[in-house]
């Protein structure tokens, strides 16, 4: 199975940046990084995803290693909001089919 | 516009007994996946249809597990005989079937076997 390594938890101040790390050492050439969050009692919400290119929207930024075996997900201005599971993933071959870790539990504190 | 819907959101069922739970996918998205969520854990993938087929339905658990797309449109995922281990959230998604476009979630059904 497609796996992915992030720090189990993380705290950020609000207002500030909030860099989420996650390692992806196997994964293939052609296969694209995913991030969603998870907020309590919600589903998964799709927050972006890239392949080698760095990436921004209106929730974030990717920034993608060159070697392609680690990212960082940027929230520019964390809010009380934030405060989710965010889920590292990577599309296992041509299925579309995301596997899941334990995610990183972000707390945002005032 | 309209996300993927889920209904129930909640269902309390007793051991033994048969629950469907349905999903009403993004209009117009040709892929949909069927993923079970316990208490924390990520979720885990159970089957994946690919218009009215099953492409991979390798996360179905035993043969009490089925989920039907008839119409490559809705699907209902149908539990036989349930059981405690069964309890969990059921989420759904869809995504537009297009090479790496994101799935999209709806909020799921809370599956509760008493």
């Amino acid at each position: 199975d497609a796996k992915t390594t992030q720090p189990p938890s993380m705290d950020c101040a609000e207002g500030r940046a909030a860099n989420l790390p996650c390692n992806h050492s196997t994964i293939s050439g052609n296969e694209y990084v995913y991030w969603y969050r998870q907020i309590h009692s919600q589903g998964p919400q799709y927050i972006i995803h890239g392949l080698k290119n760095n990436e921004t929207n209106e929730m974030a930024s990717l920034i993608i290693t060159e070697d392609r075996k680690s990212s960082t997900l940027i929230l520019p201005h964390a809010t009380l909001r934030d405060t989710a599971v965010y889920y590292c993933i990577y599309l296992q071959g041509n299925t579309g089919k995301l596997i899941f870790g334990q995610g990183t539990t972000l707390q945002v504190k005032p | 516009g309209a996300g993927v819907s889920q209904t129930p959101s909640n269902k309390v069922t007793e051991k033994g007994k048969y629950v469907e739970l349905r999903c009403d996918p993004i209009s117009g998205h040709t892929a949909l996946y069927w993923y079970r969520q316990s208490l924390g854990q990520g979720p885990e993938f159970l089957i994946y249809f690919q218009g009215t087929g099953a492409a991979d339905d390798s996360g179905l658990p035993n043969d009490r597990f089925f989920a039907v797309r008839p119409e490559g449109s809705v699907s209902t995922l149908k539990i036989q005989r349930t059981e405690r281990g069964d309890s969990a959230v059921y989420l759904c998604a869809s995504s537009s079937g297009i090479s790496n476009s994101p799935l999209h979630f709806g909020n799921g059904t809370r599956l509760t076997v008493t």
